[in-house]
């Protein structure tokens, strides 16, 4: 089955800089990659997804992109603030439709 | 946006009773939903594949005897822990899929609950 590695697993950032979460995956079948961003006690929320026939998506702050050579994916946030500080998620889906989850970065922004 | 609806929210449990967590998908048909199991500070676990109409597909090592999971709906998944022991204290979260088959619609989670067994 897919296997998602996430590094790292913990992150703090000053509030303005940028923060980068890195992944990588073992399926090279694996075509969907989304992210969620979860707060303490709360759901999963999708933030951005990027699909294998894409190498980079952007929305806002949020940036995604994916080699699939190399069969990594990474999560960049730029000008963080401290709403950004959560738990998040990288996973990948296979052609079963099921996803597999990193094991999260906990990401602090510092005020 | 899609909503999923998950039920209760918390529950707290005497070792040995069962408990019944539901999942709803609100606004859309959700043919396949999916359990997870998340521990402290640790990712989501799937345990099971639930099917609208047929059986759930375990993952390795999770008990089906123990995880009942009924998809008797488009709309309504249930999971069901039974016989409870304190090891099985943890959230809970389901999540689901739109009905359209071989895309790659986006995952929405229920709100999870958080089972304390005692």
């Amino acid at each position: 089955g897919e296997n998602v590695e996430q590094h790292p697993s913990t992150l703090s950032v000053q509030e303005g800089d940028s923060a980068v979460i890195k992944c990588t995956y073992s399926d090279s079948a694996s075509n969907y990659f989304p992210w969620y961003k979860q707060e303490l006690g709360k759901r999963p929320q999708l933030i951005i997804d990027i699909r294998s026939n894409v190498g980079e998506k952007k929305d806002q702050r949020i940036a995604v992109t994916l080699n699939k050579t190399a069969k990594h994916f990474s999560l960049h946030i730029t000008e963080t603030q401290p709403e950004d500080s959560a738990v998040y998620f990288c996973a990948a889906k296979a052609t079963d439709y099921k996803l597999s989850f990193g094991a999260g970065t906990t990401v602090t922004v510092r005020a | 946006g899609a909503v999923v609806s998950q039920h209760p929210s918390r529950v707290i449990c005497k070792s040995g009773t069962s408990v019944k967590i539901e999942c709803r998908s609100l606004d859309f048909q959700a043919t396949t939903m999916f359990w997870y199991r998340q521990f402290p500070k640790k990712s989501l676990m799937l345990m099971a594949t639930s099917n609208e109409g047929s059986k759930a597909t375990y993952e390795q090592g999770v008990e089906k005897d123990k995880f009942l999971i009924n998809h008797a709906s488009l709309t309504l998944s249930t999971l069901t822990v039974t016989s409870a022991h304190p090891e099985d204290s943890s959230f809970y979260i389901c999540s689901a899929r739109g009905s359209s088959v071989g895309s790659n619609s986006p995952l929405h989670f229920g709100n999870g609950t958080r089972l304390t067994v005692t």
